[in-house]
């Protein structure tokens, strides 16, 4: 069974830290790896992607991967309250096919 | 104004009814899915389509069905069969490649009376 583990969290930051979210797979074979924030009620909204290994910045957001360890993670500087979601890991197991994590919520205190 | 939708948003329906939740794309995908997703989790797959006239089961494709008879349209109906149909049902497309990204709809929240 492949699986992809996050932290549920609540993970509690106050505005303008830095928020670190971790995710960890099983497929060694997995290629390509998204993260996701979705807020509550809402659909996921794709944030970044990653394939491959070190760190990809976009504006606030930085994916890291290290596909030795197996492990995707996504920082957000300067953290905002409109942060305030949950952020869904998701990892390319095969073509089209994509298992997600739990997600993991975060929560930014003004 | 491209992009996916799904009608409706909110549905009741009562045990022992089939009911379809439509899905629309109109950013010329030619792979769709359906997932679910129940509160506190992730999104698990039901189904999904490459192409049309084919598709393919996800992990929990029991009690489910679909079709993919246009490219733009990939509706999932919910049979009586599934036991346990309260979820929110999330539609996606993307591009068939090795590394693409999926794009979601609004959802549909199904609620069994």
């Amino acid at each position: 069974q492949k699986e992809v583990e996050q932290n549920s969290g609540p993970l509690s930051v106050p505005e303008g830290a830095i928020a670190s979210l971790n995710c960890t797979y099983s497929d060694r074979g997995s290629q390509s790896f998204f993260w996701y924030r979705q807020y509550s009620g809402k659909s996921p909204e794709l944030i970044m992607f990653i394939y491959s290994n070190g760190d990809k910045e976009d504006g606030r957001f930085t994916a890291q991967l290290n596909k030795a360890s197996q492990y995707v993670s996504l920082l957000i500087r300067d953290s905002q309250p409109s942060d305030s979601a949950t952020y869904l890991c998701a990892v390319n197991i095969a073509r089209g096919k994509l298992i997600f994590g739990q997600g993991t919520e975060l929560s930014v205190k003004p | 104004d491209g992009g996916i939708t799904q009608s409706p948003k909110y549905l009741f329906r009562k045990e022992g009814q089939n009911v379809t939740l439509s899905c629309e794309q109109n950013l010329n995908h030619d792979a769709m899915y359906w997932y679910r997703q129940d509160p506190g989790q992730g999104l698990r797959l039901i189904y999904y389509s490459q192409i049309v006239n084919d598709f393919q089961k996800g992990d929990i494709a029991e009690g489910y069905s679909v079709s993919r008879e246009k490219k733009e349209s990939f509706p999932l109906t919910v049979t009586s069969a599934q036991k346990n149909p309260t979820a929110f049902y999330l539609c996606a497309s993307s591009w068939v490649a090795e590394n693409a990204e999926q794009f979601f709809g609004p959802g549909t929240r199904l609620t069994v009376l």
